[in-house]
């Protein structure tokens, strides 16, 4: 399979928990973005990176979350201090760059803060 | 970063044709114009992308007027499986800013 792999694909943590997701985006792709989606709301823009430098993150993003993406491959997502709002799915894209707009995403990890 | 705007919901039956228009008018001249699709519990998927007039491949159509202020995203002959929520994103992967902005997007209910 060469798609965007994420993992886990389920956690489920108690409230003050750190977690930590990792994104295996498709090979050579330079752009990699990770994404929050809550229950009927269209992805929510977190962060994203080209290559191994992180271009922006979303000013709704807390101090809590930081991201990484070493060496231009795969990359992390932590949350630190988890609240029970951080509770969603965590999407990641890798995308060419360039004029094609074409993103691939992953299936996501889905997120429980109990 | 231009904004889009979509109708929150649209429903239709099976066999039929479905178009869904989406606003962008201050669409800046680099802009491209790109369609997603996202169904239950997974991640969005691409369907089309276009710069201006007429774009066609395997699963829809995009129609995009000369001023490219909107554009219509057409699906032919809709199936059951077609139910999803269809995303437009407007904006140019050759600008560093490019976030991949989503918004609500619109709800295709597909009736037998």
């Amino acid at each position: 399979d060469t798609g965007v792999s994420q993992d886990p694909r389920h956690k489920i943590t108690k409230r003050g928990q750190n977690v930590t997701f990792r994104c295996d985006p498709i090979s050579e792709h330079n752009r990699l973005y990770w994404y929050r989606q809550t229950l009927g709301q269209g992805p929510e823009f977190l962060t994203y990176f080209q290559n191994e430098a992180q271009l922006e993150k979303s000013r709704l993003l807390s101090d809590r979350f930081s991201a990484e993406r070493p060496k231009g491959s795969f990359s992390t997502l932590e949350i630190q201090r988890t609240e029970q709002g951080d509770s969603a799915m965590y999407l990641c894209a890798s995308s060419k760059g360039g004029d094609n707009t074409e993103a691939f995403f992953g299936q996501g990890t889905r997120l429980t803060v109990v | 970063l231009a904004k889009t705007t979509q109708p929150i919901s649209m429903d239709s039956y099976e066999g039929q044709e479905v178009n869904i228009t989406c606003s962008h008018n201050n669409i800046a001249t680099n802009d491209y114009i790109t369609w997603y699709q996202q169904f239950p519990s997974q991640g969005p998927r691409f369907i089309i992308q276009g710069y201006k007039t007429k774009v066609t491949n395997e699963v829809a159509s995009l129609f995009i007027p000369a001023d490219r202020k909107s554009s219509t995203l057409s699906l032919p002959r809709v199936s059951l499986s077609d139910t999803a929520v269809y995303y437009c994103l407007v904006g140019s992967s050759g600008d560093s800013s490019y976030k991949l902005i989503f918004g609500s997007g619109t709800r295709l209910l597909v009736r037998p």
